[in-house]
């Protein structure tokens, strides 16, 4: 019974480089979100998957970042161009299908990005 | 935006004290999730209550959703040295439609044991 994965743990970058990040949910959890959290802060939610759909983004989301779920299953995380504000953990997390425990989300280790 | 306020900030207890925590929120939300963080890792769900007025408990860990639906509490008893971390209360806003699947968190409690 694994958990949820996020690769790489960790990532320093340059600014004006871009950064891909990955998140393997939990088997059967058909919904996938993404998070940002900032030192000293709460997660922040970015957005969310349900199967292949993307069904909500935050304004936080700016036109740099961009997620997908192409196979209802691992999803992607880039950002283009990067900025030092981007420094931040980016959490993944999933929630089972089933209504009542759908909004129980397990999160994975996160991946610190660093931009210098 | 939205906002949680949880308090306090911080707190520094003796081992095998009992701790309060709690997180109000301006509107009416129809979830309440409590979650540990250690430093460098994610977050840890420990308690998800769904009912207004509902008392769960896990373990050591106690927590209630509130009444008016605008507030939940997190009470830890008899703590311990692996209690140390960052507590997060989090809660799903009711809006009246389908889940928005977005998840609301308080800005974190942190707690200290001494031994």
């Amino acid at each position: 019974d694994t958990g949820v994965s996020q690769n790489p743990r960790h990532k320093i970058t340059k600014r004006g480089q871009n950064v891909t990040f990955r998140c393997d949910p939990i088997s059967e959890h058909n919904r996938l979100y993404w998070y940002r959290q900032t030192l000293g802060q709460g997660p922040e939610f970015l957005t969310y998957f349900q199967n292949e759909a993307q069904l909500e983004k935050s304004r936080l989301l700016s036109d740099r970042f961009s997620a997908e779920r192409p196979k209802g299953s691992f999803s992607t995380l880039e950002i283009q161009r990067t900025e030092q504000g981007d420094s931040a953990m980016y959490l993944c997390a999933s929630s089972s299908r089933l209504a009542e425990t759908y909004n129980e989300q397990f999160f994975g280790p996160g991946t610190r990005l660093t931009v210098l | 935006g939205q906002q949680l306020n949880q308090s306090p900030q911080s707190m520094f207890i003796q081992e095998g004290e009992d701790v309060s925590m709690n997180c109000t929120s301006s509107s009416i939300f129809n979830t309440w999730l409590w979650y540990k963080q250690d430093p460098g890792e994610g977050p840890v769900l420990l308690i998800a209550l769904y009912k207004a007025g509902e008392l769960t408990s896990n373990g050591r860990l106690t927590a209630q959703f509130g009444i008016t639906r605008k507030d939940s509490f997190l009470n830890i008893s008899a703590s311990i040295p692996s209690d140390v971390g960052i507590y997060f209360c989090a809660g799903q806003e009711s809006d009246g439609s389908s889940n928005t699947g977005k998840l609301i968190f308080g800005q974190g409690t942190t707690l200290q044991v001494k031994p």
